[in-house]
């Protein structure tokens, strides 16, 4: 089956920089490829997809970009402000048709 | 409002006791499913179903049980519940197709500890 690796674990970052996870997947059919947002307290919110028939997919400062030959995807946010501080999961979705999750990145943006 | 509704939020029982974590949604979704999230190990899907009366075993199904009588609801039952299974464990639903072809729609978790 899928298994998808993320990192970092934890991030911190300064408020207005940049931050970005990666995630590594290792079913070469997967083809759906969705971050989600887990605030405290709260479930996860999905904020961007993408499918395997495109490089690179932005939302104001939320971006994915994925690299099918290697078998990553990667989540930017630029710009970064107080309320993007959240857990981060990454997720892949294997030829069955199920989603595997990452183990979470917590992003933590300090003023 | 749209939503996954789960209740109890926080739970704290005993070995062996039986409970229920009950889950429903308002969108008129197919396919529902139970996660538990525990750190360092993102979110595990424990069952899923399909459609109603469609159940079946995601990665870690062992302890658990669930049933999809009705369309809305999606109960998960701990029959003889275990320290193991302390945890935060989230419903999510969506449209149609499963996991894997559309947006997961998530409850707000149930905390369980199990002493």
């Amino acid at each position: 089956g899928e298994n998808v690796e993320q990192h970092p674990s934890t991030l911190s970052v300064q408020e207005g920089d940049s931050a970005v996870i990666k995630c590594t997947y290792s079913d070469s059919a997967s083809n759906y490829f969705p971050w989600y947002k887990q605030e405290l307290g709260k479930g996860p919110q999905l904020i961007i997809d993408i499918r395997s028939n495109v490089g690179e997919k932005k939302d104001q400062r939320i971006a994915v970009t994925l690299n099918k030959t290697a078998k990553h995807f990667s989540l930017h946010i630029t710009e970064t402000q107080p309320e993007d501080s959240a857990v981060y999961f990454c997720a892949a979705s294997d030829s069955w048709g199920k989603l595997q999750f990452g183990a979470g990145t917590q992003v933590v943006v300090t003023p | 409002e749209a939503q996954v509704t789960q209740n109890p939020r926080y739970l704290i029982t005993v070995t062996g006791k039986k409970l229920t974590v009950t889950c429903s949604q308002n969108m008129n979704h197919e396919y529902m499913s139970w996660y538990r999230q525990d750190p360092g190990l993102g979110l595990r899907q424990i069952y899923y179903s399909m459609n109603v009366e469609v159940t079946d075993k995601g990665d870690v199904p062992e302890g658990y049980k669930v049933s999809r009588k009705e369309k809305r609801n999606f109960p998960l039952i701990l029959e003889s519940p275990s320290p193991n299974q302390t945890s935060l464990y989230f419903c999510a639903s969506s449209l149609s197709g499963g996991a894997g072809t559309g947006e997961l729609f998530f409850g707000e978790g149930s905390r369980l500890t199990v002493l």
